[in-house]
């Protein structure tokens, strides 16, 4: 268990619809990311928040926003759902934080994911 | 362009064989960082290991061991005496950027291990 929580576990949904999907991270960690996983493209990144700010962007549709919320906890939004997008969604968190500065980066560790299923 | 590229999809063993899963990656800059992750049929992504350019030691930590070779930009790993529960995708992962940059990771597309009895 590597202390990340994702919710829900399995979405099935229509196309057009919108869902919201959360995540919770490690106690301690300030960064949230959020990645997809599909057949076709893989492990992709979508998007980074850092204590509550934007702090890198990938290959993120229009239709999708995220926020992390004071808390620390982070909700990524998907709308005007296509078949496509149905995709296992991971968000990941790291402490984000100068503890890990002496060695330059940190690791994110990953919840168990949203798979979601657009019908 | 940072890319990585796991050239195996589908490695298939018997029970107690090794197995070495390849990783070559490119990158333009002088420091980064590398990752291990497996995900297991349950589908969570599980961290193993974490690799920084400038620390070209390798690595083992019980039946798992690391090649990490700057000069071939390779980061293989591989499993020894496999077992049964050994079987997942494994992924190798890029990173160039500092913890306060925007830590994105870059995947390969992941070889799927298959251990069987």
């Amino acid at each position: 268990d590597s202390g990340v929580t994702q919710t829900p576990k399995h979405l099935i949904t229509a196309t057009g619809q919108r869902v919201t999907l959360r995540c919770s991270p490690r106690s301690g960690d300030l960064s949230v990311y959020w990645y997809q996983q599909s057949l076709d493209q893989g492990l992709q990144f979508l998007i980074q928040y850092y204590n509550g700010e934007e702090r890198a962007k990938g290959n993120i549709l229009e239709r999708f926003s995220a926020q992390q919320f004071p808390d620390l906890h982070s909700e990524l939004n998907l709308s005007s759902l296509e078949l496509g997008d149905s995709a296992l969604y991971f968000c990941a968190s790291s402490v984000g934080e100068e503890v890990e500065r002496d060695r330059g980066t940190d690791t994110q560790y990953f919840g168990p994911g949203t798979r979601l299923t657009v019908l | 362009a940072q890319k990585v590229t796991q050239a195996q999809t589908e490695i298939s063993v018997v029970e107690k064989e090794d197995v070495t899963l390849d990783c070559v990656y490119e990158t333009r800059d002088t420091t980064y960082y590398l990752f291990w992750y497996k995900q297991p049929p349950s589908g969570e992504l599980v961290f193993l290991i974490r690799r920084n350019s400038f620390d070209e030691q390798n690595e083992i930590s019980g039946r798992y061991s690391w090649n990490f070779q700057k000069s071939t930009s390779s980061f293989n790993f591989t499993i020894t005496a496999s077992q049964v529960v050994d079987s997942a995708v494994y992924f190798c992962a890029l990173s160039d950027q500092l913890y306060n940059q925007g830590g994105k990771l870059i995947f390969g597309q992941g070889t799927e291990l298959s251990v069987k009895p």
